[in-house]
C-alpha cells in the first residue's frame, strides 16, 4: 500500500504569508494527487486535483506542484479565511487520504 | 445546485449493525462513482468505500473490509452503506461524498471528490 505523510503537521502563520504544505507518498503516484481543505464542523472542500489543476472556484492564491514522490500545496498570501486543515489524497489504485497539515493563526 | 444528505447515524452497540443512507440531488447521479469516507472525532479523513456509477466495480478500505458493503439505487439517487459486526474503532463521522468520474479507480487511477455532505455521526458503545 502506498503511504503518505504530510509536513509539517502543524504550523503557525499570519495573515499574508507565503505557506508551503509538503505530501510525500512511499512509491511514485505519478501526478494522481489532491488536496482538500477542511475547517472545523465542515466537510472537506477540494483544492487541486491532479497535482496542479485548480478546481474551479478556488482563488487562485492556491497552488499544486509536484509528480512522483513529492508533492506542495503553496498558498501564496494566506488570507483570514485559509486558516483549516489541509489533506492530501493519493489517487494512484487507491483513494488514501495524508494525515493533515493544520494551519493555525500565529 | 449538488446536494449530499447522509442518514442513520446513532448510537449501537459493539456487534450490532447499522445502515447508512446517503440521499443525492442537483445531478446525475447515475453519471458518477460515489464513495464513504469517515473522520474519527479529532482524527484525520480515512477512505472507506467507493462504488462506481453501476455498481459494477467497488472497493473497501482494509479496515471495513468483510464487514461494511456498499450499495447504491440509481432509481432512488441514493447512497447506502450497510455496516455489521460494528466495533468502538468505527465510531466516527461518515461521510458520503461525489466522485468527478463514473468508475471505481478505473485504469488503476482513481479521480476526486468534488462534492460532500455534511455526515452523519455514528458512535459504537456498550
Amino acid at each position: 500500500d502506498i503511504q503518505l505523510t504530510q509536513s509539517p503537521s502543524f504550523l503557525s502563520a499570519s495573515v499574508g504569508d507565503r505557506v508551503t504544505i509538503t505530501c510525500r507518498a512511499s512509491q511514485g503516484i505519478s501526478s494522481y494527487l489532491a488536496w482538500y481543505q477542511q475547517k472545523p464542523g465542515k466537510a472537506p472542500k477540494l483544492l487541486i486535483y491532479a497535482a496542479s489543476t485548480l478546481q474551479s472556484g478556488v482563488p487562485s492564491r492556491f497552488s499544486g506542484s509536484g509528480s512522483g514522490t513529492e508533492f506542495t500545496l503553496t498558498i501564496s498570501s494566506l488570507q483570514p479565511e485559509d486558516f483549516a486543515t489541509y489533506y492530501c489524497q493519493q489517487l494512484n489504485s487507491y483513494p488514501r487520504f495524508g494525515p493533515g497539515t493544520k494551519v493555525d493563526i500565529k | 445546485e449538488v446536494q449530499l444528505v447522509e442518514s442513520g447515524g446513532g448510537l449501537v452497540q459493539p456487534g450490532r449493525s447499522l445502515r447508512l443512507s446517503c440521499a443525492a440531488s442537483g445531478f446525475t447521479f447515475d453519471d458518477y462513482a460515489m464513495h464513504w469516507v469517515r473522520q474519527a472525532p479529532g482524527k484525520g479523513l480515512e477512505w472507506v468505500s467507493g462504488i462506481s456509477w453501476n455498481s459494477g466495480s467497488i472497493g473497501y478500505a482494509d479496515s471495513v473490509k468483510g464487514r461494511f458493503t456498499i450499495s447504491r439505487d440509481n432509481a432512488k439517487n441514493s447512497l447506502y452503506l450497510q455496516m455489521n459486526s460494528l466495533r468502538a474503532e468505527d465510531t466516527a463521522l461518515y461521510y458520503c461524498a461525489k466522485d468527478t468520474g463514473d468508475g471505481y479507480c478505473s485504469g488503476g487511477s482513481c479521480s476526486p471528490f468534488d462534492y460532500w455532505g455534511q455526515g452523519t455521526l455514528v458512535t459504537v458503545s456498550s
